[in-house]
């Protein structure tokens, strides 16, 4: 079965430090997506990142840069320079090509940035 | 914006009422998802359309149904509404319904009193 695990219910950063959140997930497909995405307290579900399995290259945008390691099924996040807008939930996802597509999401992690 | 529009945006209303959830997908897209959040826990799978036919289904209760709409647009039906059904409720869409990215609507968020 697919799934997706955030051991993490909780983290904080202080601003302007760096802060990682795990994800693991379990598939036996070989070709899939997976998702960091943001919900601030508007609830509102924004892309963080993507990574495509058959990309060996670790995607980056701006701030946000994941850990991809496909052998230990694992794909990290890391936040560099955090701050106070980064404070939301954030949740892991995945999705593969063993038929439905649709989307496995993790349980979250809820981020809090100091001042 | 993610192109993709919900309305609702908030609906109170009461155990045993049945209510409609209306999803428009982005322009181009003829795969729409719904998903359900509860209490800060993570998105659960409802069910997909793929330009107009159902296409999976998660856990859905069978005193929920949906459909898509020539238009593309979805609705999402929830009956005879209990406590438990107070959550937020996202419709995601996406061009083809593969093994791509989905856009998220930004939510109906529903209260069953």
């Amino acid at each position: 079965a697919q799934t997706v695990t955030q051991s993490q219910p909780e983290m904080s950063v202080q601003e302007a430090e760096t802060v990682t959140l795990s994800c693991t997930y379990d598939t036996s497909e070989s070709n899939y997506y997976l998702f960091w995405y943001k919900q601030p307290p508007s609830r509102q579900m924004i892309l963080v990142i993507r990574q495509e399995a058959y990309k060996q290259q670790n995607a980056t945008e701006n701030r946000f840069s994941v850990n991809f390691q496909k052998a230990a099924k694992s794909f990290s996040l890391k936040i560099s320079d955090s701050q106070l807008g980064d404070t939301a939930m954030y949740f892991c996802a995945f999705t593969d090509s063993s038929g439905t597509y649709k989307y496995i999401f993790g349980t979250g992690t809820r981020l809090k940035v100091l001042a | 914006d993610s192109g993709v529009t919900q309305t609702p945006k908030h609906l109170i209303t009461a155990t045993g009422q049945r209510v409609t959830l209306r999803c428009s997908p982005r322009s181009g897209d003829l795969s729409v998802y719904w998903y359900q959040q509860s209490l800060d826990q993570g998105l659960q799978f409802l069910i997909q359309y793929y330009n107009g036919e159902e296409r999976a289904k998660g856990n859905i209760l069978e005193r929920f149904s949906a459909q898509q709409f020539p238009d593309l647009h979805s609705e999402l039906n929830l009956s005879s509404l209990e406590l438990g059904d107070s959550a937020l409720y996202f419709c995601a869409s996406s061009k083809a319904g593969v093994l791509e990215t989905q856009y998220f609507g930004p939510g109906t968020r529903l209260l069953v009193l």
